[in-house]
């Protein structure tokens, strides 16, 4: 079971837009403050999309963006497109060289 | 352009040994923390292993601490993993990551296609 819980899928129409969430299970609810966000096109490098919670490095579109309220953080995805079709996994740095990641969400493009 | 290039996937009985290796461009690779993450069907992302950008320090999952070891080239900018008593569990795509700085913490801001093994009897 992943300490990071997301939910298994979410869908929208193109144009909409969609959340998914990242929530801590148990433990301090301040934990892993700096959720990042990785989109994955099954076959294909994972892309780094968002780090801490909410800044996207270089080149990725500001259709993404992050949030954090409590022990939830968000990826909000606005403008669907067709190609944000894919795997979206949340994790977080829990220090000393550890990483903890979400379960992952498929976004699909109806 | 910064790009990591896996190998060394492939099918093997439980307790058999693989060594993936990740080739890496575009970057200065002996200044850079480098490791692996695993997608296993069903289960999501896992990390598995970092090892400093010296290659003295090391660090790896408790799910593979004994059976795996990470190891590093800096003079040909390879990262290696020594992947021992494999078992079914084991089974799923390696991606070779790069640690990144740039924010407050530590990210995997580049990873590469990832090479499968198949763990299976």
């Amino acid at each position: 079971q992943s300490a990071l819980t997301q939910p298994r899928s979410v869908s929208g129409s193109p144009g909409q837009s969609v959340t998914i969430s990242c929530t801590t299970v148990g433990g301090d609810p301040t934990g892993y403050n700096y959720v990042s966000w990785i989109q994955h096109h099954a076959g294909q490098a994972p892309k780094f999309i968002i780090y801490d919670v909410a800044r996207r490095p270089s080149g990725v579109p500001d259709r993404f963006s992050g949030s954090k309220s409590g022990n939830t953080a968000s990826l909000i995805i606005s403008g669907l497109q067709a190609d944000d079709e894919a795997d979206y996994y949340c994790y977080s740095y829990a220090g000393l060289y550890r990483w903890v990641f979400g379960g992952g969400t498929k976004v699909t493009v109806l | 352009e910064v790009r990591l290039l896996e190998s060394g996937g492939d099918w093997v009985q439980p307790g058999g040994s693989l060594r993936l290796s990740c080739q890496a461009s575009g970057f200065a690779f002996s200044n850079r923390d480098v490791g692996w993450v695993r997608l296993a069907p069903g289960r999501g992302l896992e990390w598995v292993s970092v090892i400093g950008a010296s290659g003295t320090s090391t660090y790896t999952a408790g799910s593979v601490k004994g059976r795996f070891t990470i190891s590093r080239d800096n003079s040909r900018d390879i990262v290696y993993m020594q992947m021992n008593s494999l078992r079914v569990e084991d089974t799923a795509v390696y991606f070779c990551v790069r640690v990144g700085t740039m924010g407050a913490t530590r990210d995997f801001d580049f990873w590469g296609q990832g090479t499968q093994v198949v763990v299976s009897s």
